[in-house]
């Protein structure tokens, strides 16, 4: 089953705007890592935050970490068509040794040009 | 650095077949993981290597199966194929797998089960 439960399912948008998605887990973590996907094809890694981070950013990128309440946001500045796609937050839980992401559902951008 | 790439792109099987996919990770990096995407269970951890050991594995049947070699290349293997075994399944390769944990995902082997 999945960990983390992203909100919304879906957001369309129109080009230029912002756009914001949200991630909660359940489970203490050593990082938050936010992947986007393309109808079906690999996933791209975007950004990673670690547990003791609190905002980080990376060009067009704002993602924000907040332990306390298990949940995190990543934020798409001035929005582009090309970044519809399928955005996903994966959670490497603290008690794990090595690599095993648990993912959320995902959630679905889609920008109108 | 090339990425990780994945091998086949597609396959089509039957049930009751066995698959072999492929991964061969970035160069240098020694953590190799599995998952398989369905449109119903969404992303799910099937297991990792780290220097040719499993090292986690998800709640998956026994068989799925897999292995790592010398050269970090890692093959999984589906046995007795069902149909709710068709799926995207992703390979994702990191250096060492835990603080430096940024995952880089192949392309995906998209199989069909008939």
């Amino acid at each position: 089953s999945q960990q983390g439960e992203e909100d919304p399912q879906a957001l369309s948008i129109q080009e230029g705007e912002n756009a914001t998605m949200n991630c909660s887990y359940k489970t203490s973590i050593n990082n938050l890592q936010w992947y986007r996907q393309n109808s079906g094809r690999g996933l791209v890694h975007l950004i990673l935050i670690r547990s003791n981070e609190r905002e980080k950013h990376s060009g067009r990128l704002r993602v924000t970490l907040d332990t306390s309440k298990k949940s995190s946001s990543l934020l798409i500045t001035a929005s582009r068509a090309a970044d519809t796609a399928s955005y996903f937050c994966a959670t490497d839980a603290l008690e794990t040794s090595g690599s095993r992401l648990t993912f959320g559902e995902g959630t679905q951008l889609t920008v109108n040009p | 650095k090339a990425g990780v790439t994945q091998t086949p792109r597609y396959l089509i099987k039957t049930r009751g077949q066995q698959v072999t996919l492929s991964c061969s990770p970035i160069s240098g990096h020694r953590s190799v993981s599995w998952y398989q995407q369905t449109p119903g269970q969404g992303l799910q951890f099937l297991f990792e290597y780290f220097s040719e050991t499993q090292r986690n594995k998800g709640n998956f049947p026994g068989r799925f199966s897999g292995r790592q070699f010398s050269n970090s290349r890692s093959e999984m293997n589906v046995s007795t194929l069902e149909l709710g075994d068709s799926a995207l399944y992703l390979c994702a390769s990191s250096f060492r797998g835990r603080e430096y944990n940024e995952q880089f995902f192949g392309p995906g082997t998209r199989l069909t089960v008939l």
